[in-house]
């Protein structure tokens, strides 16, 4: 089965600081796609950054960038100089190139002032 | 890029009536997704709906329960039918752009709360 797991179900973080949010999947498949998404108050799931699984160099959005270890399963989100408005869940997600994406249970991010 | 107007935002419906939740698109899309989000849980796949076919649903899922309809490649919409305390969630509709990089663009989502 294809799975998404995010251990940390909440997380705070001082604003301007790093912050680290993991996430492991497991998948027979060689070639697939993994997302962030951010899901603010309002409800809009929006997508943070991707990653092809093909492609060894880690892929960085401005201040969000990722470290995709393929053999590990592994799939974290690094959040530099965090800011208020990064306060969030976020939802680590795969796609096998089908049509389906599953993503997993989500991290709660709380940025403070 | 896709923009996604759902509506309505949120809803408080009585048990055992059906609520018809809209998504609108800004662009021609093939794949539409229906989402459940239950409250404080991830995101659940209910069915994907192409145009000019019926949708697929995903196991524990059923046509009688969740009707969607796609008459066009712009639009969709998902009834929750015969509606109980336990379909309170938010359902979100998504978009598959079809560039092939396989993101998902998502609508604003509805509230809807069941008493």
């Amino acid at each position: 089965a294809q799975t998404v797991t995010q251990s940390q179900p909440e997380m705070s973080v001082q604003e301007a600081e790093t912050v680290t949010l993991s996430c492991t999947y497991d998948t027979s498949e060689n070639n697939y796609y993994l997302f962030w998404y951010k899901q603010p108050p309002s409800r809009q799931m929006i997508l943070v950054i991707r990653q092809e699984a093909y492609k060894q160099q880690n892929a960085t959005e401005n201040r969000f960038s990722v470290n995709f270890q393929k053999a590990a399963k592994s799939f974290s989100l690094k959040i530099s100089d965090s800011q208020l408005g990064d306060t969030a869940m976020y939802f680590c997600a795969f796609n096998t190139g089908g049509f389906k994406t599953i993503f997993g249970a989500g991290t709660r991010l709380f940025v403070k002032a | 890029s896709a923009v996604i107007s759902q509506k309505p935002s949120r809803d408080i419906c009585q048990r055992g009536t059906s609520l018809t939740i809209q998504c609108q698109v800004d662009s021609q899309v093939t794949m539409m997704f229906w989402y459940r989000q239950q409250p404080g849980q991830s995101l659940t796949l209910i069915a994907t709906a192409n145009q000019g076919s019926e949708a697929t649903y995903e196991s524990g899922f059923v046509i009688d329960k969740f009707p969607i309809s796609r008459p066009n490649l712009t639009f969709s919409t998902l009834t929750v039918s015969n509606m109980s305390p336990e379909d309170s969630s938010i359902y979100l509709c998504s978009v598959d752009t079809g560039t092939g990089d396989e993101k998902l663009f998502f609508g604003s989502g509805t509230q809807l709360s069941v008493l």
